[in-house]
Parts: C-alpha cells; structure tokens; sequence
C-alpha cells in the first residue's frame, strides 16, 4: 500500500526552530512536497525535493532522504503566522500525489 | 501560478439532495482535479477531469455519485449527488503548473467548498 506519515500535532515558541518530519512507502517516487494549510484554506505549495539533500527557502527548509524514504521541513525564526497545518504529499511513478494527514503546528508567544 | 476560484464557498445541503461547485481558472490548463478533504483526513483524489473527454475516477468514487463536467480548458464542476451526512467535507478543485526552475508539475488549490450534509 501506499502510506504517508508525520505527526498530528506539534507545538513550538515563536523565534525558535521547529522540524516537522515526514516517512513514505509508495509506489515508485516522482518527487516530494510540503503545502502549508491555514485552518479553512486551501494548501498553498512550500517546496519540492526530488533529489537527496536539502532545499533552503527563506526561513523554510525541506530535506529528502530517497533511501530512507524520509523528508522533513525546517521551520525557522517561528512567527505566530506559521501556526497551520503543514501537508507532507509524494508524487508516485504514476504521477499521483498523495498526501499525509498533515501536522497541525501550534506557535506559542 | 493560476489563480483559481470556487463556487459556493461553503454550503449546508438537505440528505439527498444535489449540489454543483463550480471551479474557474484564470489560464488555459490542460488537467483540472478534484480533492475531498474531510475533516481531520487527508486529501483524497475524487477524479481528475480532462476537457473533452470523460472524467477519470479514483478507486472508491464514481461518477453517479460525483459527475464532472470538463466544457473548456478554464472550467469545471463536480457534482455530489444524493448527500448524505458522510459528504460533509472540504471539496477543492486544483490544475497543475510547472514552476520556473523546478522540473516537475506541482498542484495549485482552489480556495475550496465546504459542504455540510444534515
């Protein structure tokens, strides 16, 4: 079967760094993403890996491990803003992305 | 990236009725998709729908329930058909596009229906 998993909630201090991590089992791998999903919005796209290493972006980060079957997105420099929840979703050898339940990121003052 | 729009934003449904969300894009895309996002779950793909020819239908959805309508390259409906509480969710309609620099399509989201069924 196909499975994504990361956690359901996180909670993390505004100013500080916050790694939310992500495992797949797919069939065949096109590439990985992160969405980020504010509460009654729609995802709007972060980042894409489809190579190992990491990706930097501002203050958002995501890194790929394809013989681990592993991601995970750095946020840093937390603001109160980031607070959502953020979608882990891989594309698969059919180019079907599927998407992980999400993690709700909860950003305290 | 395409800026799309749906709708309804947000509806509450009689069981057994019917209800259209109409998706509108402001480009010529050549694939439209169709999400459900019920509450606490991922999203799921309900159909991708192609112009000018029939809807493709994910494992566990069928056309009866979810018609789609594909009549031009900027525009979709999805229909959810006889209601029932189970269809409370979040519908949301997205196209591919291939950012600059990145080799690969990357789905961009309407601002998404939700639907309560009582």
């Amino acid at each position: 079967g196909q499975n994504i998993d990361q956690p359901t909630e996180m909670t993390a201090t505004e100013g500080a760094i916050v790694q939310i991590n992500c495992t797949y089992q797919t069939s065949g791998f096109n590439g990985l993403f992160w969405y980020q999903q504010h509460a009654g919005e729609a995802p709007t796209f972060l980042s894409y890996n489809v190579l190992d290493g990491l990706e930097e972006k501002g203050r958002f980060s995501s890194f790929l491990s394809r013989s681990k079957g592993y991601s995970y997105l750095l946020l840093k420099e937390l603001q109160m803003k980031d607070s959502a929840s953020y979608l882990c979703a891989v594309s698969n050898r059919d180019d079907k992305i599927i998407f992980g339940k999400g993690t709700r990121l909860h950003i305290l003052p | 990236s395409a800026v799309i729009s749906q709708k309804p934003s947000r509806d509450i449904c009689q069981r057994g009725t019917s209800l259209t969300i109409q998706c509108q894009v402001d480009s010529q895309v050549t694939m439209m998709f169709w999400y459900r996002q019920q509450p606490g779950q991922s999203l799921t793909l309900i159909a991708t729908a192609n112009q000018g020819s029939e809807a493709t239908y994910e494992s566990g959805f069928v056309i009866d329930k979810f018609p789609i309508s594909r009549p031009n390259l900027t525009f979709s409906t999805l229909t959810v058909s006889n209601m029932s509480p189970e269809d409370s969710s979040i519908y949301l309609c997205s196209v591919e596009e291939t950012p600059e620099g990145q080799g690969t399509d990357t789905q961009y989201f309407g601002p998404g229906t939700r639907l309560t069924v009582l």
